[in-house]
């Protein structure tokens, strides 16, 4: 199986300010024939559904505001919200799709300083 | 878009059967999964069914837990018979790709049903 390893497991960041989140994956989840990362951020809420935000590593969700970015390739990755709003406060998730089982992160929880 | 039922209160061995109904997309053209958190966990992939009915199991779930579809209701089940305290989450379905193809992202998800395993 493919072991995700986030980082931070948690962090606080002030209003207006940038988060980063880090996830590592035990291997390379790029695929050489298409030249993507099979690669995927969630934001969860207390009582909502997961909600995607970022796929193939850098591909914002329609809908998704534009300051949450995701960035990285082969095993590591980035996710950054640039300018973090109180809303933002989650539990977030990285995801790799390319091997099976489908794995997840452990999470990091981002909280408003 | 999702909606699940049939979560509840089980005993450890008993049996608990998930439903999923879906709406807004054409049901048939989608792969669908079921995705679990344990209370204070991270999210745990659990089943896999495509288009054709190709299905994948997570290793804690093979033998115990049944995935099926039906295309005519729009609706995806989980049947789940053996339970263990440690099948206790929420259960999530969400979909997956357009076709046949197992590596995919996720969404939408539904907002999941409760299922505790206890005596």
């Amino acid at each position: 199986d493919i072991v995700m390893t986030q980082s931070p497991d948690s962090l606080a960041v002030s209003l207006g300010e940038r988060a980063t989140i880090n996830c590592k994956s035990s291997q390379s989840v790029l695929y050489s024939s298409n030249s993507k990362n099979y690669l995927a951020w969630y934001q969860l809420k207390p009582g909502q559904p997961p909600k995607l935000l970022i796929y193939w590593a850098s591909t914002r969700e329609s809908g998704v505001p534009d300051r949450f970015s995701g960035s990285g390739s082969g095993t590591d990755f980035t996710l950054t919200v640039s300018s973090l709003q109180a809303e933002d406060a989650a539990i977030y998730y990285c995801q790799q799709y390319y091997g099976r089982p489908i794995t997840f992160g452990q999470g990091t929880r981002l909280e408003i300083k | 878009q999702l909606v699940e039922s049939g979560g509840g209160l089980v005993q450890p061995g008993g049996s608990l059967r998930l439903s999923c109904a879906a709406s807004g997309f054409t049901f048939s053209d989608y792969s669908l999964n079921w995705v679990r958190q344990a209370p204070g966990k991270g999210l745990e992939w659990i089943s896999y069914i495509s288009t054709i009915g190709t299905i994948y199991y997570a290793d804690s779930v093979k033998g115990r837990f049944t995935i099926s579809r039906d295309n005519a209701k729009n609706s995806l089940s989980l049947q789940m018979d053996s339970l263990r305290d440690e099948d206790t989450a929420v259960y999530y379905c969400a979909r997956g790709a357009y076709g046949d193809y197992f590596s995919n992202w996720f969404g939408p998800w539904g907002q999941g049903t409760l299922v505790i395993v206890s005596s």
